[in-house]
């Protein structure tokens, strides 16, 4: 079975400073995608950003990218410029690519608390 | 566009009773998966369907138990309800494509007394 570790629990940044939140995870598979998800206090997970698993380069989505290290089951959150609406929960997600055959869904770690200081 | 829509948002149930929990997927989205999500155990996976087929099954009891119908909402259902039941239950939808991720519902949360 797939694990996800992310290893810092809780992380504080200066509004308008870059952040990066770590995930590693645990896989004898070799084609995967792998999420972000952030939760604020409404509940709702929202997805942040994905990366696929046979594509070597870093995905992007405005002020946040990825360090994705195959070889090291790396993939590390960068925000830069944080904003206050940043602050909530981040979690890493891992999502094999064999549909069915007992594959469980979506693995997610067991997150990151993100305070942004004003 | 609406969202993924998940009803009830609270419910309080007594244990030993049942429950049912309701999602709907965003349109045309055809798999619906759901997620326990509680301070200990965090998030875990469920179960997922696609088409009215379970796909895929979580590691829970078989006290959970789901379905999904022609027109892709889905419901799941707890049985014999324990105070460890107690949780925020999500439900995400997709196309049925996992590359394109996961839209989540805000969640029903469960509480058993």
């Amino acid at each position: 079975a797939q694990t996800v570790t992310q290893s810092q629990p809780e992380m504080s940044v200066q509004e308008a400073e870059t952040v990066t939140l770590s995930c590693t995870y645990d896989t004898s598979e070799s084609d995967y995608y792998l999420f972000w998800y952030k939760q604020p206090p409404s509940r709702q997970m929202i997805l942040v950003i994905r990366q696929e698993a046979y594509k070597q380069q870093n995905a992007t989505e405005n002020r946040f990218s990825v360090n994705f290290q195959k070889a090291a089951k790396s993939f590390s959150l960068k925000i830069s410029d944080s904003q206050l609406g940043d602050a909530a929960m981040y979690f890493c997600a891992y999502r094999s690519a064999y549909s069915g055959g007992g594959a469980d869904g979506l693995t997610f770690g067991k997150g990151t608390h993100l305070i942004i200081q004003p | 566009k609406a969202g993924v829509t998940q009803t009830p948002r609270y419910l309080i149930k007594t244990r030993g009773q049942q429950v049912t929990l309701s999602c709907s997927p965003i349109s045309g989205h055809r798999s619906v998966s759901w997620y326990q999500q509680t301070p200990g155990q965090g998030l875990q996976f469920l179960f997922e369907y696609f088409s009215e087929t379970q796909r895929n099954k979580g590691n829970f009891p078989g006290r959970f138990s789901g379905r999904q119908f022609s027109n892709s909402r889905s419901e799941m259902n707890v049985s014999t309800l324990e105070l460890g039941d107690s949780a925020l239950y999500l439900c995400a939808s997709s196309y049925g494509q996992e590359t394109y991720g996961y839209t989540f519902g805000s969640g029903t949360r469960l509480t058993v007394v």
